[in-house]
């Protein structure tokens, strides 16, 4: 199935660092999300970005739109323990109902 | 319960068995989607649902997977003659409207349905 390409595909940090990561698409996307999924959960809505260009924080979380329309990028600063788990992009195309969800993130924070 | 609820939690089944996963959405919620997740994976659309009607079931990998939808409400995801490459998490997630909108109604994923065929 389509899926976005997602980078890196998992990262080891120690406990304060801050942690980027990024999602690119060949295809122009009109809206952009960041869910996160802990262990045996479904994924969660971190943020959504719905303008080329969008810059948008949610606490430790911040996240772009790119001014393409084909890529996106989420940072989390000074992490935590419970910050924890995969994340994972997902894009819209216009006018459509699928989300298309990237290969995914997996976040591991040692204290 | 308030969220996505899907059953079984867990399934073990032998190859060529067939499988039937459930999804009850959050009530009013008239979007319905099914993903799978393998082992190490991201998500995979398999289907999309508003209301009955499945505009896009592109993501099925094969005749042998089917889903309905009732009632607009509870969703079913059907396997025939299950295959070990089957072996994955499906997910369901509803949300209150579709996404062809200006303002895309947010995503609630239930917990999935862990699918173990040997």
């Amino acid at each position: 199935g389509q899926q976005l390409n997602q980078s890196p595909q998992s990262m080891f940090i120690q406990e304060g660092e801050d942690v980027s990561m990024n999602c690119t698409s060949s295809s122009i996307f009109n809206t952009w999300l960041w869910y996160k999924q802990d262990p045996g959960e479904g994924p969660v809505l971190l943020i959504a970005l719905y303008k080329a260009g969008e810059l948008t924080s949610n606490g430790r979380l911040t996240a772009q739109f790119g001014i393409t329309r084909k890529d996106s990028f989420l940072n989390i600063s000074a992490s935590i323990p419970s910050d924890v788990g995969i994340y994972f992009c997902a894009g819209l195309a216009y006018n459509t109902d699928k989300l298309i969800f990237g290969t995914g993130t997996r976040l591991q924070v040692f204290p | 319960g308030a969220g996505v609820s899907q059953s079984p939690s867990n399934k073990v089944t032998e190859k060529g068995k067939d499988v039937e996963l459930r999804c009850d959405p959050i009530s009013g919620h008239t979007a319905l989607y099914w993903y799978r997740q393998s082992l190490g994976q991201g998500l995979e659309f398999l289907i999309y649902f508003q209301g009955n009607s499945a505009p896009d079931k592109s993501g099925l990998p094969s005749d042998r997977f089917s889903a309905e939808r009732t009632g607009g409400s509870v969703s079913t995801l059907t396997i025939q003659r299950t295959q070990q490459e089957d072996s994955a998490v499906y997910l369901c997630a509803s949300s209150l409207v579709g996404w062809a909108i200006p303002q895309p109604g947010e995503l609630f994923f239930g917990e999935g349905s862990r699918l173990t065929v040997l």
